[in-house]
């Protein structure tokens, strides 16, 4: 089993279009996690850190479910500009520092 | 405020050859981290650097690569002898000292390396 597992796409979706991305990670020790978004031969970019309260910014809802080791993210009212790869991330463990990468989810919005 | 800078961005090599990565990290941060990406995949953590010190490289193949981040100067990946395998996208992030874990992780824009 992957430590961090990702639906890898493509997701095709219109504009305006709400769309989910959902994450698994294995090691239950795993202390923050965030989403980035990667567009195509670009570095990775923080799109947003991930509470277990849950976490708005704008379009983006992020969630995270200890128990069920699980992270989500959804994007309201999607828009071309949001087409990108989007990854998950699972930070530190008992060391505090590893870092895993998810493969990432592959998003296309169309007009 | 300069962000993670790398370079070169593009760096072509012979099989056989030593390639040299370079990373500055943000201003203020002391912490460095090294993926490497190969296409169509994420991206493979490498190794984890601070100044003078590795502080976690289990992502690093054991023979022909390494790395260190001097007490002055940029963060160096090195790569020796070089085969067709090792062609991919390196990039490097740094973040502020203090929780590592919580710490979030700025990206450099990345080097290609291709290997003829």
């Amino acid at each position: 089993r992957k430590e961090v597992e990702q639906d890898p796409g493509p997701f095709n979706v219109p504009e305006g279009a709400t769309v989910a991305f959902n994450c698994t990670y294995s090691n239950s020790a795993s202390q923050s996690f965030f989403w980035y978004r990667q567009d195509c031969r670009k570095e990775p970019k923080l799109l947003m850190s991930v509470y277990s309260s849950g976490n708005e910014d704008g379009r983006f809802t992020a969630q995270l479910n200890r128990a069920s080791q699980y992270i989500s993210l959804l994007i309201r009212d999607s828009k071309l500009s949001d087409s990108a790869t989007y990854l998950c991330v699972v930070k530190g463990d008992t060391g505090g520092f590893k870092t895993i990468f998810g493969a990432g989810t592959r998003l296309f919005v169309k007009a | 405020n300069a962000g993670v800078m790398q370079n070169p961005r593009h760096l072509v090599r012979r099989r056989g050859q030593e390639a040299r990565l370079r990373c500055s990290p943000m201003k203020g941060h002391s912490h460095v981290y090294w993926y490497r990406q190969l296409p169509e995949e994420g991206l493979k953590f490498m190794v984890y650097l601070q100044k003078e010190n590795i502080i976690d490289e289990s992502g690093m193949p054991k023979e022909r690569f390494s790395a260190e981040f001097p007490k002055e100067g940029p963060s160096i990946l090195r790569i020796q002898q070089v085969v067709r395998g090792d062609s991919a996208a390196y990039f490097c992030a740094s973040s502020p000292q203090g929780a590592p874990a919580k710490n979030i992780q700025y990206f450099g824009a990345g080097t290609r390396l291709s290997v003829l």
